[in-house]
């Protein structure tokens, strides 16, 4: 079936370095790759997003690639800051609306002062 | 536009009971998504429910079932509750399914003694 696996689970980073979250993806006929960001105690929140059409989309500090050959996709955050510290999920889904969406399982990352 | 809200934000149950959630989407919203969330396993998808209809279901036991009714409020209800069914249940919404940003609401956090 569908799966996506996220790495790493947990990530500490310097402040003002650049952290890196990868999954990959199953489903060849994934096309759609959100990722949400979801603070302590907060609901998760929708960050950046790409589709298959794009090798890469960014968004001020926040960056995602995608290999659909490999099947990877990325989170880029450079210059990292205190606010960036939350969990985050990488997801995928298929084609249409009516297709499941499929999430990590989530990185913790941590930005230490 | 108001949020997604869900109901009630907290419950204890004791095993072999049932629970019934409650969710609210943003209005115009016709697709209602439902995960678990517990530490360590991320967003394990339940179902989505679309116009009424449950059009994906995730890998749970019968016991997790789900409605939606005409004004796309929708209920998910767990029968004969185990201890390993504590976490926090979310809902998610958006107007037409997976290829769109999910609006997720604040959760209702289950615990099961």
């Amino acid at each position: 079936g569908e799966n996506v696996e996220q790495h790493p689970s947990t990530l500490s980073v310097q402040e003002g370095d650049s952290a890196v979250i990868k999954c990959t993806y199953s489903d060849s006929a994934s096309n759609y790759f959100p990722w949400y960001k979801q603070e302590l105690g907060k609901r998760p929140q929708l960050i950046i997003d790409i589709r298959s059409n794009v090798g890469e989309k960014k968004d001020q500090r926040i960056a995602v690639t995608l290999n659909k050959t490999a099947k990877h996709f990325s989170l880029h955050i450079t210059e990292t800051q205190p606010e960036d510290s939350a969990v985050y999920f990488c997801a995928a889904s298929g084609y249409s609306s009516a297709s499941k969406i499929i999430f990590g399982s989530g990185t913790r990352l941590s930005i230490r002062p | 536009k108001a949020g997604v809200t869900q109901t009630p934000r907290y419950l204890i149950k004791t095993r072999g009971q049932q629970v019934t959630l409650s969710c609210s989407p943003i209005s115009g919203h016709r697709s209602v998504s439902w995960y678990q969330q517990t530490p360590g396993q991320g967003l394990q998808f339940l179902f989505e429910y679309f116009s009424e209809t449950q059009r994906n279901k995730g890998n749970f036991p019968g016991r997790f079932s789900g409605r939606q009714f005409s004004n796309s409020r929708s209920e998910m209800n767990v029968s004969t509750l185990e201890l390993g069914d504590s976490a926090l249940y979310l809902c998610a919404s958006n107007p037409s399914g997976s290829q769109e940003t999910q609006y997720f609401g604040p959760g209702t956090r289950l615990l099961v003694l």
